[in-house]
C-alpha cells in the first residue's frame, strides 16, 4: 500500500523560506499529481499547488509568486517551498495523491508548521 | 472567502440522514467533476466520494454523492455517532486552473 509522509522543519522565522518534503513508500511516484493542502487550526483546506511526476506545475493564484514545487523520482519524493512566510502560513500542510480528474485518494498524516520568530 | 459554499453544519439523530450541498459555478462544479471528504478531528481528510458519485473500496453505501448543474450533494443516512465529523467538497476550476474546496461542514449526531 502507498504511504505518504510529510517531512520538514516544525518552525519557520518570518520572512525565510519553508521547506518541506513528501516521501512516497511502498510504490512508485510515477504517473500522478503530488498535491500540497494546508490547513490552519480550526480551518478549512486550501489547495496550494500541484506537481506531475514530469515536472508539470499549477500553483493557487494567491500564492503563485511565493511556491515552488519539485520531484525527485530518484528519491520517490516531491517537495514544496513557500517563500517570504508569514504568521498566516501557519498551518498543518498535507502532500496527497491527486488522480485525475481532481480527487485525492491518499494522503499524508500531515505536518504542523507554525511561523514565529 | 471560498469558491464553493456549504452550509456551517447540519445535525441529525442517530439513524436519522443528512445532505450537505456544496454550490459554485460553471467554471467548477458545473464542468467538472465533484469529490467529497471526511475530517475527523486530530486526522488527515480521507476521500468519500470521486467523480461526484462514486464511492472507493471500503466506503459504506450509507455515503452517496449527486450533483446538477453548479451544485453537488453528499448525502449520508442511517447516521452514526463515528460520522461525526467535517465533511468537505472539492472541485478543479477552469478559470482559475487552480483546486478549490468548500469551507466545509460539520455534522453533529444529536
Amino acid at each position: 500500500q502507498v504511504q505518504l509522509q510529510e517531512s520538514g522543519p516544525g518552525l519557520v522565522k518570518p520572512s525565510e523560506t519553508l521547506s518541506l518534503t513528501c516521501s512516497v513508500s511502498s510504490g512508485s511516484i510515477s504517473g500522478y499529481y503530488c498535491t500540497w493542502i494546508r490547513q490552519p487550526a480550526g480551518k478549512g483546506l486550501e489547495w496550494i499547488g500541484r506537481i506531475y511526476t514530469s515536472g508539470t506545475t499549477n500553483y493557487n493564484p494567491s500564492l503563485k509568486s511565493r511556491v515552488t514545487m519539485s520531484v525527485d523520482t530518484s528519491k520517490n519524493q516531491f517537495s514544496l517551498k513557500l517563500s517570504s512566510v508569514t504568521a498566516a502560513d501557519t498551518a498543518v500542510y498535507y502532500c496527497a495523491r491527486e488522480l485525475l480528474p481532481y480527487y485525492f485518494d491518499l494522503w499524508g498524516r500531515g505536518t504542523q508548521v507554525t511561523v514565529s520568530s | 472567502q471560498s469558491v464553493l459554499t456549504q452550509p456551517p453544519s447540519v445535525s441529525a439523530a442517530p439513524g436519522q440522514k443528512v445532505t450537505i450541498s456544496c454550490s459554485g459555478s460553471n467554471s467548477n462544479i458545473g464542468n467538472n467533476y465533484v469529490s467529497w471528504y471526511q475530517q475527523l478531528p486530530g486526522t488527515a481528510p480521507k476521500l468519500l466520494i470521486y467523480d461526484n458519485d462514486k464511492r472507493p473500496s471500503g466506503i459504506p453505501d450509507r455515503f452517496s454523492g449527486s450533483k446538477s448543474g453548479t451544485s453537488a450533494t453528499l448525502g449520508i443516512t442511517g447516521l452514526q455517532t463515528g460520522d461525526e465529523a467535517d465533511y468537505y467538497c472539492g472541485a478543479w476550476d477552469s478559470s482559475l486552473s487552480a483546486g478549490v474546496f468548500g469551507p466545509g461542514t460539520k455534522v453533529t449526531v444529536l
